[in-house]
């Protein structure tokens, strides 16, 4: 599969604890994208990086940080975690820093307990 | 700021019908605007984008600067429409915050 990848599919794990999720984005793409998506918020932009390097700052928690490897693929890290938490968290990738055209990965469903 | 505002959380219309998703935007400069879609099961895909003028599944957009808005609209739903549709603005010019409304789920009776 070619396309943006997730891991875990789902994460279940307690208040206070750290987790760390990953996404490989499209053959190709050097822009990865995290979003979360909660149902009282909708789809909300963490945050970017292109080619390594920081582009672009969303509504993205001190508690929460993200980098991307020289592979390209990206992890994102939450730590602290509350039940505020829990959402669908998303990777996009796209091929430049510009966002013109996104692609989706399939989500990370996290369950803060 | 940038915002995204799509008024109606469900749309519900019966097939051959005329459909109108509805999108207004806040934004300071030239924006860049998209429709992606979210059917069920299916990872959140673009649509169409402004930029394109094109017409994808039916579907068009025309952007009005002075409305400031960017509404979906097709002239006949067809029950395989059915799906959650999100407008998104990027800025442009160096700033290419991505800004999601909050979607309207359109549902196609038929």
């Amino acid at each position: 599969d070619s396309g943006v990848t997730q891991t875990p599919k789902h994460l279940i794990t307690a208040t206070g604890q750290r987790v760390t999720l990953r996404c490989s984005p499209r053959s190709g793409d050097l822009s990865v994208y995290w979003y979360q998506q909660s149902l009282d918020q909708g789809l909300q932009f963490l945050i970017q990086y292109y080619n390594g390097e920081e582009r672009a700052k969303g509504n993205i928690l001190e508690r929460f940080s993200a980098q991307q490897f020289p592979d390209l693929h990206s992890e994102l890290n939450l730590s602290s975690l509350e039940l505020g938490d829990s959402a669908l968290y998303f990777c996009a990738s796209s091929a430049s820093g510009g966002a013109l055209e996104q692609f989706f990965g399939p989500g990370t469903r996290l369950t803060v307990l | 700021a940038q915002r995204v505002t799509q008024p109606e959380k469900l749309l519900s219309v019966f097939k051959g019908a005329p459909v109108e998703l509805k999108c207004n935007y806040s934004y300071s400069g030239s924006p860049e605007l998209f429709w992606y879609v979210q059917y069920s099961r299916q990872r959140l895909q673009l649509l169409l984008r402004h930029i394109s003028r094109e017409s994808i599944k039916g579907f068009t957009a025309d952007l009005n600067k002075g409305e400031t808005s960017f509404h979906l609209k097709k002239p006949f739903a067809q029950e395989e429409d059915s799906a959650m549709y999100y407008c998104a603005l990027s800025g442009s010019g160096g700033s290419y915050i991505p800004t999601f409304g909050r979607g309207t789920s359109l549902i196609v009776h038929p």
